[in-house]
């Protein structure tokens, strides 16, 4: 199975600032024939499902505010908070889809400095 | 709109078989995947497996032995069943369907609100 490690494990922040955290895989995402990332990137409020925040490593979901950036190819990816707002404060999770089982990283929780 | 409704027991003793169902509406089954996700009490995320949108199934190959994915298109329901669980299996469990049409290389977009399972003699 494709390993995720994300870190930090944790991070305080103050609203307004720049947050980025990581994700990398134990074997690459990018898929030669479509030029793809198969990373997925999740938010996860307490007492609420998780939401897609972005897949194919940097494309927002509908809806997504663009203060969330996704980047990054291969095996290391980043997601990027420009501006931190207190709505923001949440675990987030990456995801591999590039191979069965599907996995995850563990999570980084943005929590109030 | 596309929404997926879990459903089954809070309480499983230990040993016996859990059973879950995913109810899903504004969408068509024949044409999207549907995953299943679960979350230990204040832990992460495990991708359990999938009902693809031709009717495979794909397992994570930790739980194979135990864990058996149908569904019944008629009725727009995808179904698990685990069995011989033990008090490690106690978490909130998770259907989300598979972002792109006829395909299952995709992450999970709409989920369910999830279901609560306690296994507990």
């Amino acid at each position: 199975d494709i390993v995720m490690t994300q870190t930090p494990s944790s991070q305080a922040v103050s609203a307004g600032e720049k947050v980025t955290m990581s994700c990398k895989s134990s074997q690459s995402l990018l898929y030669s024939e479509n030029k793809k990332n198969y990373l997925a990137w999740y938010q996860q409020k307490p007492g609420q499902s998780p939401k897609l925040l972005i897949s194919w490593a940097s494309t927002r979901e509908s809806g997504v505010p663009d203060r969330f950036i996704g980047s990054g190819s291969g095996t290391d990816f980043t997601l990027t908070i420009s501006s931190v707002q207190a709505e923001d404060l949440a675990v987030y999770y990456c995801e591999q889809y590039y191979d069965t089982p599907n996995t995850f990283g563990a999570g980084t929780k943005l929590e109030l400095k | 709109q596309v929404q997926l409704t879990e459903s089954g027991p809070g309480l499983v003793h230990p040993s016996e078989t859990l059973s879950l169902t995913c109810t899903v509406s504004g969408f068509s089954l024949t044409g999207y995947s549907v995953y299943w996700v679960r979350q230990p009490s204040g832990k992460g995320l495990e991708w359990m497996g999938r009902m693809r949108y031709n009717g495979d199934t794909s397992y994570n190959s930790a739980l194979k032995s135990r864990l058996s994915i149908s569904r019944d298109t008629s009725k727009n329901q995808v179904f698990l069943k685990m069995n011989s669980l033990q008090t490690d299996d106690t978490g909130t469990y998770y259907c989300t369907r598979a972002a792109n049409y006829y395909s299952s290389y995709t992450p999970g977009d709409y989920w369910g609100q999830g279901v609560m399972v306690t296994v507990s003699s």
